[in-house]
């Protein structure tokens, strides 16, 4: 079946640090690959994605790249905000007739201080 | 507007009671979703509809029951409740088409005491 690994948290960083979360998958075919973030209180929100090998999801400075080789998506950003403090999940979705079935991460909880 | 909506927000209640939590999306989307968060904040696929028709039931006790009027709504329906489906309920919605990007509402905290 399919699955998604990510380390566990919570992470802490400092304002301008740079960070890395990593994510690892197992699936059957090839998978599209999200990164979604839950900020607190809310509800999660796409952050980024990749829908095959050596593609690169970016947005709000974030970026992971596609790593078929290694089953890797790792998670980005060079110099991180205290806004960023949220959940991150990492997902993969497979395609059926039962439309977008994701399947999430343990998600890894990250906190910047200021 | 909100894209996906679902009340009540928070809800605390005995346990052996019955409640519902319900969903509205104003997206036209096709198919909607409910998902459980626990404590931990693993998040875990309950049910699929697709244009009103379950797609997906994981493996959740009959005591949860989805109901879908029109595809712009899709109600949680859970009897007898215990301690164990205390978590945060998230409702999704996502298009037909293949991009993938599920679209949450902002959750509802159940609590079962």
């Amino acid at each position: 079946g399919n699955s998604v690994t990510q380390m566990e948290g919570p992470v802490t960083l400092s304002e301008e640090a740079f960070l890395t979360i990593n994510c690892t998958y197992t699936a059957t075919g090839y998978p599209s690959l999200f990164w979604y973030v839950q900020y607190p209180g809310e509800g999660l929100q796409l952050l980024l994605k990749a829908t095959k090998a050596d593609d690169k999801g970016s947005n709000k400075g974030f970026e992971a790249t596609y790593r078929k080789e290694t089953t890797s998506f790792h998670l980005e950003k060079g110099s991180v905000q205290v806004s960023d403090s949220a959940v991150y999940f990492c997902a993969l979705r497979t395609f059926n007739n039962a439309g977008n079935m994701l399947t999430f991460g343990g998600g890894t909880r990250l906190m910047v201080k200021p | 507007d909100t894209a996906v909506s679902q009340t009540p927000k928070y809800l605390v209640t005995q346990m052996g009671n019955d409640k519902s939590i319900k969903c509205e999306q104003n997206l036209g989307h096709d198919t909607m979703y409910w998902y459980k968060q626990d404590s931990k904040k693993f998040l875990k696929i309950m049910f699929s509809y697709n244009n009103k028709e379950l797609i997906i039931n994981e493996t959740v006790p009959n005591r949860f029951s989805p109901k879908s009027p029109d595809k712009a709504h899709l109600n949680l329906h859970i009897n007898s409740l215990e301690l164990g489906d205390s978590a945060v309920y998230f409702c999704a919605s996502s298009s037909g088409t293949n991009t993938g990007e599920l679209f949450f509402g902002e959750g509802s905290r159940l609590t079962v005491l």
